[in-house]
């Protein structure tokens, strides 16, 4: 069964202070990893996508990363407006173009 | 600027009444899909179509109709027969190796 687990739940950091979020998967053949932004009240916004093991992306502070089992998002220098939460999903390779989303992993950087 | 547009942004049921959430776009994506968010859960697909005159159930399709005459157009019709219909609801239309766009969501409240 195609599952998406990330961590942690929630995480709170100081302005400048960097880290990962972590996005564990098991999936029957990866067609993607997508990793999405996510105001309070508003629809996700994409980020990146990965599409093999080794695969690094870029934009601003972020960096995401992909591994067989596991994709990290990492912050560098976090400000107060990265605050959000972030979403993974993975898009299996059989079957329809569906995406499984992951509960994602709420963000709040303190100036 | 092309995008998915979602309305109502919030919307009020009555128990044993049906109501629409409209979803359009204009980026020309042939697939289109609706998902349910939950607090603290992922989100979960409730129907995708990949073409017009076409739809498939997805996960959590019990309760829920939909229709696809127009590329442009696919609504979700919430149904009574949804027992717990109290959620936000995301449609997006994708691309296959770009990702997924979302709209603002439509918040939907049972009273």
């Amino acid at each position: 069964e195609d599952q998406v687990t990330q961590s942690p739940e929630a995480l709170r950091l100081q302005e400048g202070e960097s880290s990962s979020l972590n996005c564990s998967y098991t999936v029957s053949g990866l067609r993607g990893l997508f990793w999405y932004r996510q105001d309070p009240g508003k629809g996700p916004e994409f980020l990146f996508t990965l599409y093999s093991a080794g695969e690094e992306k870029e934009k601003e502070r972020l960096k995401a990363t992909l591994t067989k089992k596991e994709s990290f998002l990492h912050i560098t220098a976090p400000k107060p407006e990265d605050s959000a939460t972030y979403l993974c999903a993975v898009q299996p390779r059989r079957g329809a173009n569906n995406l499984f989303f992951g509960t994602g992993t709420r963000l709040t950087v303190i100036p | 600027d092309g995008g998915i547009t979602q309305s109502p942004k919030y919307l009020f049921r009555k128990e044993g009444q049906n109501v629409t959430l409209s979803c359009e776009q204009n980026l020309n994506h042939d697939a289109m899909y609706w998902y349910r968010q939950d607090p603290g859960q992922g989100l979960r697909l409730i129907y995708y179509s990949q073409i017009v005159n076409d739809f498939q159930k997805g996960d959590i399709a019990e309760g829920y109709s939909v229709s696809r005459e127009k590329k442009e157009s696919f609504p979700l019709t919430v149904t009574s027969a949804q027992k717990n219909p109290t959620a936000f609801y995301l449609c997006a239309s994708g691309d296959r190796d770009y990702g997924y766009t979302f709209g603002s969501g439509t918040r939907l409240t049972v009273v």
